[in-house]
């Protein structure tokens, strides 16, 4: 149980393109889903939290405008990464809190999106 | 403010070594969660455990135990009869009161390098 899948599991794009990453809880319902971003071996640097039916709360420093953010549904949430640049290029993770267990605080975690953006 | 310290950044051993992860964490809070996780090569992070703010009893599961230390605001992990297979990148993380967000902070990691 507690699978949580993303995709695509990585992609390459041109500068000024946008991308779309999805993130699924396959076998339960997350009304709230993380999403994170990973330089090379670095830790884990929270960007937002996505809750389903409102607006993502961004953490500091993170662009709300450039990092879209939607959790329209119990099951997904996208995060668009608009006029992608080099810099953006990353490892982004999801995760989401299975809501049966919201007392509990586990966040599982997705496999990770690899973006490269030349 | 919440943070997690693991001091180790890397350690590599010999299979069938144990090895103990540190992690040192600070919370103005009473009520928080303590988290485990590993990330192998791969790069998805798997959840190994946690241990609410309450609960000080040590746990063990096949070759990982851990030793949670309120005194001492430690959350210890160790690995016993490490396989190369252990080899990955270990994440040590706070989460304070619901009030708070649920939001997880992670420690920098140990990266454990299991020698054949």
């Amino acid at each position: 149980g507690a699978v949580v899948s993303q995709h695509p599991s990585w992609v390459i794009c041109k500068s000024g393109t946008s991308v779309k990453i999805e993130c699924r809880s396959l076998d339960f319902q997350a009304t709230t889903m993380f999403w994170y971003r990973q330089f090379p071996k670095q830790s884990l640097m929270l960007m937002a939290t996505s809750n389903e039916g409102s607006k993502a709360t961004y953490e500091q420093g993170v662009e709300k405008d450039k990092f879209l953010i939607n959790h329209a549904s119990l099951t997904l949430s996208t995060l668009t990464v608009t006029s992608a640049h080099p810099e953006d290029s990353s490892f982004y993770i999801c995760s989401a809190r299975d809501m049966r267990e919201a007392l509990l605080d586990t966040q599982y975690f997705g496999p990770g999106t690899r973006l490269t953006v030349l | 403010a919440q943070k997690v310290t693991q001091a180790q950044t890397e350690i590599s051993v010999v299979e069938k070594e144990d090895v103990t992860l540190d992690c040192v964490y600070e919370t103005r809070d009473t009520t928080y969660y303590l988290f485990w996780y590993k990330q192998p090569p791969s790069g998805e992070l798997v959840f190994l455990i946690r241990r609410n703010s309450f609960d000080e009893q040590n746990e063990i599961s096949g070759r990982y135990s851990w030793n949670f230390q309120k005194s001492t605001s430690s959350f210890n992990f160790t690995i016993t009869a490490s396989q190369v297979v252990d080899s990955a990148v270990y994440f040590c993380a706070l989460s304070e009161a619901i009030a708070a967000g649920n939001k997880l902070t992670f420690g920098g990691g140990t990266r454990v390098l299991v020698k054949p």
